[in-house]
């Protein structure tokens, strides 16, 4: 268990709708990180927080957008869904910003859209 | 943007050999290099990294090797145990950004 928590685990919705992920970091990490994992594409990284602010941005869609709240926990808000959307999304955390710091993966948010 | 590429995309060996898995990049800048191991229906677990200025970091059966020049690193895991069958996945990263490879199935028969 690596302290960082997700919810949900599953979610199943139709296409042009809208979700939110949820992600807890463990406890005292700063750092926030969303990676999107799908068969095709591998392991993608889609965007980081650091204590509420965002610090690094990869290949994120228009149509996403995360958060961070004063209590760290952070929410990925994906919209108008579709159906290549479909993937495994994990939070990570780390204590702070910058190279070598050990990011520790969540379990995943299985998403299916339909 | 930078590019990873990893090979082979899937590796059995017998209980007791070595294993390698070899990653290139594309980006000079890339300057940190972890791997990670998943195992089915977890999130990927850090095994091991190394950072550009160091060009061999080993830790129990598990060693990286770095080559700046030639922009490519390697993963080595000696002495194979049935519970090392996982997927691995390489990644380089610049700054916060981290570009990861597709991953190799590892499968160890014992």
């Amino acid at each position: 268990d690596s302290g960082v928590t997700q919810t949900p685990k599953h979610l199943i919705t139709a296409t042009g709708q809208r979700v939110t992920l949820r992600c807890s970091p463990r406890s005292g990490d700063l750092s926030v990180y969303w990676y999107q994992q799908s068969l095709d594409q591998g392991l993608q990284f889609l965007i980081q927080y650091y204590n509420g602010e965002e610090r690094a941005k990869g290949n994120i869609l228009e149509r996403f957008s995360a958060q961070q709240f004063p209590d760290l926990h952070s929410e990925l808000n994906l919209s108008s869904l579709e159906l290549g959307d479909s993937a495994l999304y994990f939070c990570a955390s780390s204590p702070w910003t910058g190279l070598g710091n050990e990011q520790f993966f969540g379990p995943g948010t299985r998403l299916t859209v339909l | 943007g930078e590019n990873v590429e990893q090979h082979p995309s899937t590796l059995s060996v017998q209980e007791g050999d070595s294993a390698v898995i070899k990653c290139t990049y594309s980006d000079s800048a890339s300057n940190y290099f972890p791997w990670y191991k998943q195992e089915l229906g977890k999130g990927p677990q850090l095994i091991i990294d190394i950072r550009s200025n160091v060009g061999e970091k080993k830790d129990q059966r598990i060693a990286v090797t770095l080559n700046k020049t030639a922009k490519h690193f390697s993963l080595h895991i000696t002495e194979t145990q049935p519970e090392d069958s996982a997927v691995y996945f390489c990644a380089a990263a610049t700054g916060n950004q981290f570009y990861f490879g597709t991953g190799t199935s590892l499968t160890v028969i014992p």
